[in-house]
């Protein structure tokens, strides 16, 4: 199974672009990169996923590397709302089943 | 509701007794997860339903914990003789698909507190 690595915690300024990283040397060819975040006290919130491609959305852009090894999330004009742990995911499939490995994720703290 | 709901959202037992956790999924979705969550740690998966069947219970912790879903729908975590290495927060999701790309809904949980 393909382990992710993120940074433990991260400041951005509101206003700014929050760009966390994640690694993921060992992905396989057909595994996607999930990220999800969690506000505290609530349940974990997808925000985006992505094969090798490029993806965007109305909540954030997701850059992977040419050789899928790490990937970025964008969110770009961060707030106040957007304090939480992110969590980065390779997806795992095993036979019919499959499960979200969740790391610790990264905390990000958007100051004022 | 619209989302994926969570009953009790708070439970407070003592040690040695039994409990049961509700999880309500998103209407449709065939794919129903449970996870727990220990304080400032990443949700940690026990069990993955694809319809009525558990497709993978390869992250139950032991026998004392078990998971039924026998209409393919609402789901209920059962945990016997709690210890108070149980206490955490149980999540459950659901996903529509549960292959390819589906992503999961989660709810917002039920806070374990075994004393």
């Amino acid at each position: 199974d393909a382990k992710t690595t993120q940074p433990t915690s991260m400041d951005c300024a509101e206003g700014r672009a929050a760009n966390l990283p994640c690694n993921h040397s060992t992905i396989s060819g057909n595994e996607y990169v999930y990220w999800y975040r969690q506000i505290h006290s609530q349940g974990p919130q997808y925000i985006i996923h992505g094969l090798k491609n490029n993806e965007t959305n109305e909540m954030a852009s997701l850059i992977i590397t040419e050789d899928r090894k790490s990937s970025t999330l964008i969110l770009p004009h961060a707030t106040l709302r957007d304090t939480a742990v992110y969590y980065c995911i390779v997806r795992v499939a095993k036979n019919y089943g499959q499960n979200f490995v969740f790391g610790p994720g990264t905390r990000l703290s958007v100051l004022p | 509701g619209a989302g994926v709901s969570q009953t009790p959202s708070n439970k407070v037992t003592e040690k040695g007794k039994y409990v049961e956790l509700r999880c309500d999924p998103i209407s449709g979705h065939t794919a129903l997860y449970w996870y727990r969550q220990s304080l400032g740690q990443g949700p940690e998966f026990l069990i993955y339903f694809q319809g009525t069947g558990a497709a993978d219970d390869s992250g139950l912790p032991n026998d004392r914990f078990f998971a039924v879903r026998p209409e393919g729908s609402v789901s209920t975590l059962k945990i016997q003789r709690t210890e108070r290495g149980d206490s955490a927060v149980y999540l459950c999701a659901s996903s529509l698909f549960g292959g390819a790309a589906g992503e999961l809904f989660f709810g917002e949980g039920s806070r374990l507190t075994v004393l």
